[in-house]
């Protein structure tokens, strides 16, 4: 069966600190990967996605970026994060235009 | 008119009453449709799958309306364990890979 892992599970980080988050699939090839964030009492805004290795497409500009370096996993950067990086970040994954399943997120705070 | 669009409630039922909720979508291309689950600060499961007219697990149906473009969730019987935030999600339009969540119902199950 497939899982997917996220990690940190929570992280408190200053602003203007950079910011690494990862995601692993296990159990499946050549997903496509997907990086949500939900502020506080919000819906779920993509911030990225990826159908391959090498392959991202940004959905909102802002001071974040993702990399997909192997097939099963998907990493979330900063370089300078703002207090309006706070959220939960929750990665998912899918074959196809099915079902899309979601890790356990990250909860950052940036302070 | 928001792509996906639902009533943030919160709805109260007693334990053991009947509570639907619809989703409304802009998108009359869509042909799959998705319910998720999410608990407090914790990653939204998947509820159901909806890629006909409608679809029953147990206690839930949902039940899909292209000619008024919304699909709707039943819960019969409620728990209280079904206290939740319930999302409806959509695929974007073919090929782009992305998917379109409601900002949520709440729910709530009182004794």
């Amino acid at each position: 069966s497939q899982t997917i892992h996220q990690w940190p599970a929570t992280l408190v980080q200053p602003v203007g600190s950079p910011l690494s988050l990862e995601c692993t699939v296990e159990g499946t090839s050549n997903p496509n990967l997907y990086w949500y964030r939900q502020a506080a009492g919000r819906g779920l805004q993509l911030l990225f996605y990826s159908v391959g290795i090498g392959q991202i497409s940004s959905e909102v500009p802002q001071n974040l970026s993702a990399s997909r370096p192997q097939d099963r996993q998907f990493i979330l950067s900063s370089k300078k994060l703002l207090l309006s990086d706070s959220g939960f970040y929750l990665c998912a994954w899918t074959k196809t235009l099915r079902e899309q399943y979601f890790g356990p997120g990250t909860r950052l705070t940036v302070t | 008119r928001k792509e996906v669009e639902q009533d943030p409630g919160p709805f109260n039922v007693p334990e053991g009453a009947t509570v639907a909720f619809n989703c409304t979508y802009s998108n009359s291309a869509s042909q799959s449709f998705f319910w998720y689950r999410q608990d407090c600060r914790k990653e939204p499961k998947l509820l159901m799958s909806v890629y006909s007219s409608g679809n029953e697990d147990g206690r839930f149906t949902a039940q899909l309306n292209r000619a008024s473009q919304y699909i709707s969730l039943l819960i019969r019987d409620s728990k209280l364990s079904d206290s939740a935030t319930y999302l409806c999600a959509v695929p974007d339009t073919p090929g782009t890979y992305k998917y379109i969540f409601g900002t949520g119902t709440r729910l709530k199950v009182l004794a």
